[in-house]
């Protein structure tokens, strides 16, 4: 079974701080997958990455196959980035998630 | 163009009662998940569909779960004989093409069970 684990597991930063956490698994994958949960809010997936980097917006979500590593950065943060995310991999069912990051920006 | 939705959004039980949760993928979705997400646990995969079928049921926590798909749409999860552990938030998902955890996945906003 894929164990993942995720990076710092509470962070709290200023607005406008450039925010990365990260995400480490055990086991090859094919593809990983990073999520975003507001409080009391439903679960919006942000990337799915197999290989490189993608960007939409002011995210950026990198993966490292070789290392079995992801990071998720945030530019020019913003209180209403304030979530968990949750890193989770894919495997030949359904996925297996890390146990989120709870991210708070300040204004 | 709905997404996917679950009824009930909360559910209120006495433990050792019978409950039903419903799950509407998207339309044309062929994959369908069930996953649990516990009062400070993070998720955890219960069953996935794959058109009616679930080819691998070890994921449900105990034999008083169990999860049907009809006619390739709506999925229900019941849970049997409810117990206090099984209070947590209830979420499906489904996908387009094969299951599995190569295609993004759409989640439902999820039923919060209590059981008293």
């Amino acid at each position: 079974k894929n164990e993942v684990e995720q990076s710092p597991q509470n962070l709290t930063a200023q607005e406008g701080e450039f925010i990365t956490i990260n995400c480490s698994y055990s086991v090859g994958i094919s593809a990983l997958h990073w999520l975003q949960q507001h409080p009391g809010g439903g679960i919006v997936s942000l990337f799915m990455l197999s290989s490189g980097k993608k960007k939409h917006g002011r995210l950026i979500a990198t993966i490292n196959i070789q290392e079995k590593h992801s990071s998720l950065h945030i530019t020019a943060s913003h209180p209403r980035d304030s979530a968990v995310y949750i890193c989770a991999v894919g495997g030949a069912d359904g996925l297996t998630f890390g146990k989120g990051t709870h991210l708070i920006i300040q204004p | 163009g709905a997404g996917v939705s679950q009824s009930p959004s909360n559910k209120v039980t006495e433990k050792g009662k019978d409950v039903e949760l419903r799950c509407d993928p998207i339309s044309g979705h062929t994959a369908l998940y069930w996953y649990r997400q516990s009062l400070g646990q993070g998720l955890e995969f219960l069953i996935y569909f794959q058109g009616n079928s679930a080819p691998d049921k070890s994921g449900l926590p105990s034999d008083r779960f169990s999860a049907e798909r009809t006619g390739g749409s709506v999925s229900t999860l019941t849970i049997q004989r409810t117990q206090q552990e099984d209070s947590a938030v209830y979420l499906c998902a489904s996908s387009s093409g094969l299951a599995g955890g190569y295609n993004e996945q759409f989640f439902g906003p999820g039923t919060r069970l209590t059981v008293l």
